[in-house]
């Protein structure tokens, strides 16, 4: 499969534990993109990372979330101390290199659900 | 004003018929324009991009853009029910040149047989 792999597909955490969620680039894919989709809601830009650099994250809680895209692994958005408002579908999307505004594909999403 | 505006919907044509769905954005330095369907508890699609003025058909789709009224849209001919969905619009963040995505709230597309 060379499409957009995140895992886990459904996450379950309690209030005040930390969530991480892992996503895989396409294959020959740099760039990776963080989403979210809080219910009934649209899709919410999160984070933009290269290998080793975050581009821009503008998007982000300013506290108790992180992102980071190592030269070796797949890309993990971490939730510490979760609350019930982090429950939301998160999409992570790649594109290729080269100029900025190639399309973005994106994988299945993870459902975390706060207890 | 949303940065990037839709319809919600929904909107309902007959299996065969065109559907047209809009979008308008604020920023003047967006650069690239997309559409993802997405089905109810799915991840989003990439239906079509484009990135210069006019049209771009790819099978049953074409996507319309028009810079100067700040207006993107995508047509479907021979509409199926499996084309029911919700049509995201998104462009890119003029200003950031990231290539972060705006999108829209979506519009739901109900493709009546």
């Amino acid at each position: 499969n060379a499409g957009v792999m995140q895992n886990p597909r459904h996450l379950v955490r309690r209030r005040g534990q930390e969530a991480r969620l892992r996503c895989s680039p396409m294959k020959g894919h740099s760039h990776v993109y963080w989403y979210r989709q809080l219910p009934e809601e649209g899709l919410k830009f999160m984070v933009y990372l290269q290998k080793e650099n975050i581009i821009d994250e503008s998007g982000m809680p300013k506290e108790r979330f992180s992102a980071e895209f190592p030269k070796e692994g797949p890309s993990i958005l971490r939730i510490q101390q979760v609350v019930r408002g982090d429950s939301a579908a998160y999409f992570c999307a790649s594109s290729p290199e080269g100029p900025e505004g190639q399309p973005q594909h994106f994988g299945d999403g993870t459902r975390l659900s706060i207890l | 004003q949303k940065e990037v505006e839709q319809n919600s919907g929904p909107l309902s044509v007959p299996e065969g018929a065109i559907a047209s769905l809009n979008c308008t954005y604020s920023d003047r330095g967006s650069q690239s324009f997309f559409w993802y369907r997405q089905y109810s508890g799915k991840s989003p699609e990439l239906i079509m991009f484009i990135y210069s003025n006019g049209d771009k058909e790819d099978g049953r789709f074409t996507a319309q853009l028009n810079k100067a009224s700040q207006y993107v849209s995508l047509l479907i001919r021979d509409s199926q029910p499996s084309d029911s969905a919700t049509y995201l619009c998104a462009v890119t963040h003029g200003s950031s040149n990231t290539g972060k995505l705006i999108f829209g709230q979506g519009t739901t597309l109900q493709v009546k047989p």
